[in-house]
């Protein structure tokens, strides 16, 4: 099956800093790539759908300027949580399309904000 | 509104059979995914269907009735690595992927 790369897999960082996670495809090219969080215990929550080369789509309810995205390529999609606070501890998870029949997901990356 | 129900738990037996039931209401319907879920780690893929019928995959089957909005999951000869979260989620008509809440499954000896 196709591969989505996420790094990285943790992260921990001081209230007021920014974050970076990485989604790549590594032999595919996509070009829309998903962002996701889930809380524990809960069901992964759609924030933003990436579009190479375009501006991404948030959902209702994420703030675009907190959580920036961009898909600079191809097979490159990056989410930058921004001046994070403990409430933005989360799981965060990528995916990616091939085709319409499957969605790959990236490994995950949990961020804690202390 | 749109929404996928699933049961929050189940538990089975190790090589016992299991069935994990979901039903969605929503605006269209473009496929419906099953995805294994371990703890503080990323879904997989399982199955994906879009035509009515049994879609069979070694020890997991996938079902799916378009017109009850239902499918269900089927899990044989059961394993204690199948212990885990699976989740249900249909692409509705915006080929947007809504997802389940998850049915946690706990394998017991």
């Amino acid at each position: 099956g196709a591969v989505v790369s996420q790094h990285p897999s943790w992260v921990i960082c001081k209230s007021g800093t920014s974050v970076k996670i990485e989604c790549r495809s590594l032999d595919f090219q996509a070009t829309t790539m998903f962002w996701y969080r889930q809380f524990p215990k809960q069901s992964l929550m759609l924030m933003a759908t990436s579009n190479e080369g375009s501006k991404a789509t948030y959902e209702q309810g994420v703030e675009k300027d907190k959580f920036l995205i961009n898909h600079a390529s191809l097979t490159l999609s990056t989410l930058t949580v921004t001046s994070a606070h403990p409430e933005d501890s989360s799981f965060y998870i990528c995916s990616a399309s091939v085709r319409a029949t499957e969605a790959f997901f990236g490994q995950g990356t949990r961020l804690t904000v202390v | 509104g749109q929404n996928i129900d699933q049961p929050t738990e189940m538990t089975a037996t190790e090589g016992a059979i299991v069935q994990i039931n979901c039903t969605y209401q929503t605006s269209g319907f473009n496929g419906l995914f099953w995805y294994q879920q371990h703890a503080g780690e990323a879904p997989t893929f399982l199955s994906y269907n879009v035509l009515d019928g049994l879609e069979e995959k070694g020890r997991f089957s996938s079902f799916l009735s378009r017109s009850k909005g239902y499918s269900y999951l089927l899990l044989k000869e059961l394993q204690m690595k199948d212990s885990a979260s699976y989740l249900c989620a249909v692409r509705d008509s915006n080929y947007q992927l809504i997802w389940g809440a998850g049915t946690k499954l706990i394998i017991k000896p």
